[in-house]
């Protein structure tokens, strides 16, 4: 069954410092990969996703994440975090066979001022 | 479009009761699954319906079910509640199909405590 793992229950970055939130994974097949965010109080939104192809994935928000196969990661970058990127972070993973959705446990950022 | 919409968004129930939740997607799309979020565990996986058809089922006891309508309205029911069922029910739409996995979009959650 797939599965997917967040090392970092906790991720602080000063503001306009570079972010990088980690997810890696583990899926028979090819993978569909994504990220939610989650602010307080409000639902999970959806950030951005890879399906197939270019490796590099832009989504909302200014971020972006790197596909890489051969270390089954998908870390979400973002050049310059802002205090408002404060949230929790969820990574999940799809197998090609449209298998249930899987989540990491979260990592909460903390961009500070 | 509306979004996610989730109802009750909170309900406080007695051990043993029973609960039922609703959800209805976004206009068009034709997936619901649902989701238990809580502190220690995450959010676990529920189940996933599809044109009425739950397609995929995650590890809950019998106790937890759930069933879509013909206009993809969703609605879970928990029965015998016990107090480890509080937690944050999540619902997520998507266009779904098979061949491409879509996005799922969130409501706010029904938070359901139980005493």
């Amino acid at each position: 069954a797939q599965s997917v793992a967040q090392p970092e229950d906790q991720v602080n970055v000063a503001e306009g410092n570079p972010l990088t939130v980690k997810c890696t994974y583990s899926v028979s097949g090819n993978p569909y990969l994504f990220w939610y965010v989650q602010y307080p109080n409000r639902g999970l939104q959806f950030l951005l996703k890879y399906i197939t192809g270019d490796n590099l994935v832009k989504g909302s928000y200014g971020f972006e994440a790197e596909f890489n196969k051969s270390q089954t990661s998908f870390h979400l970058k973002k050049p310059s975090a802002l205090v408002s990127d404060s949230a929790l972070y969820f990574c999940a993973v799809r197998d090609a066979n449209n298998n249930d959705m899987r989540f990491g446990a979260g990592t909460r950022l903390t961009v500070k001022p | 479009k509306a979004g996610v919409t989730q109802t009750p968004r909170y309900l406080i129930k007695t051990r043993g009761q029973q609960v039922t939740l609703s959800c209805s997607p976004i206009s068009g799309h034709r997936s619901v699954s649902w989701y238990q979020q809580t502190p220690g565990q995450g959010l676990q996986f529920l189940f996933e319906y599809f044109s009425e058809t739950q397609r995929n089922k995650g590890n809950f006891p019998g106790r937890f079910s759930g069933r879509q309508f013909s206009n993809s309205r969703s609605e879970m029911n928990v029965s015998t509640l016990e107090l480890g069922d509080s937690a944050l029910y999540l619902c997520a739409s998507s266009l779904g199909s098979g061949g491409v996995s879509y996005e799922q979009y969130f409501g706010p959650g029904t938070r359901l405590t139980v005493t």
